[in-house]
């Protein structure tokens, strides 16, 4: 059982579009993190939301922690090709022993065409 | 900038021998972690270390051992390789406390002939 659901697994659009990838959980998280990885490397941290109902910008990127600390999303606004890549969003959930080792999703792969 | 170094981009071995990946991080953290990364499979925890010489099983370590000597070096070895160990091996790093990120390696791409 996936304790971290994403959704779409694929998702392929054209330059300038919009997206919304979901993470999902029927557990509660303390923290959810969101990485992208491009081809060839390792996964690379975009952000951190702690609080239940949090929103973080970062340029054309929008996350929000949902409210019950559940699930997240990440919002892409105007996507360009340097978007492409797979995200994979992560988190400890709040009744693990262990608050070191992350939970992963299993990633969007996102590819914008130019 | 955190930097971690694994030895190897791609690495080819046969099946029996013995394998090392190194992985070497500059920034004095206290948890290190390998992964295997496999399509449709997503990121699958091996091991992963909070201190020198402490280590602790992951998801999957049938196969696998590692090897935690000094504070910025983890090793990862497969005593036997099989050709189910074929796969792309992520090593990362992170400080202690919650919530902190972990910072990720180029990844060792192993196939096992």
């Amino acid at each position: 059982t996936q304790l971290l659901e994403q959704s779409p697994q694929f998702l392929s659009i054209q330059e300038g579009e919009n997206l919304t990838v979901y993470c999902n959980s029927s557990s509660v998280f303390s923290s959810l993190q969101w990485y992208r990885q491009e081809p060839g490397e390792g996964p690379v941290l975009l952000v951190t939301v702690v609080t239940g109902g949090e929103v973080k910008k970062l340029k054309r990127l929008t996350f929000q922690f949902g409210d019950a600390r559940k699930d997240s999303s990440l919002h892409i606004t105007a996507a360009q090709p340097g978007d492409t890549g797979l995200y994979l969003c992560a988190g400890i959930p709040s009744l693990a022993g262990n608050n070191r080792k992350l939970i992963w999703g299993l990633g969007t792969s996102l590819a914008v065409n130019p | 900038d955190v930097k971690v170094t694994q030895s190897s981009r791609y690495l080819v071995k046969r099946t029996g021998e013995k394998v090392f990946l190194e992985c070497v991080q500059d920034m004095d953290h206290e948890n290190m972690f390998w992964y295997r990364q496999d399509p449709g499979l997503g990121l699958r925890l091996i091991y992963f270390s909070y201190d020198v010489k402490m280590k602790e099983k992951g998801d999957i370590p049938e196969g696998y051992s590692v090897s935690r000597e000094k504070k910025e070096r983890f090793s990862l070895i497969l005593e036997s390789a099989s050709t189910n160990q074929t796969s792309m091996y992520l090593c990362a790093s992170s400080s202690g406390g919650s919530n902190q990120p972990q910072h990720f390696g180029d990844g060792t791409r192993l196939s096992i002939l």
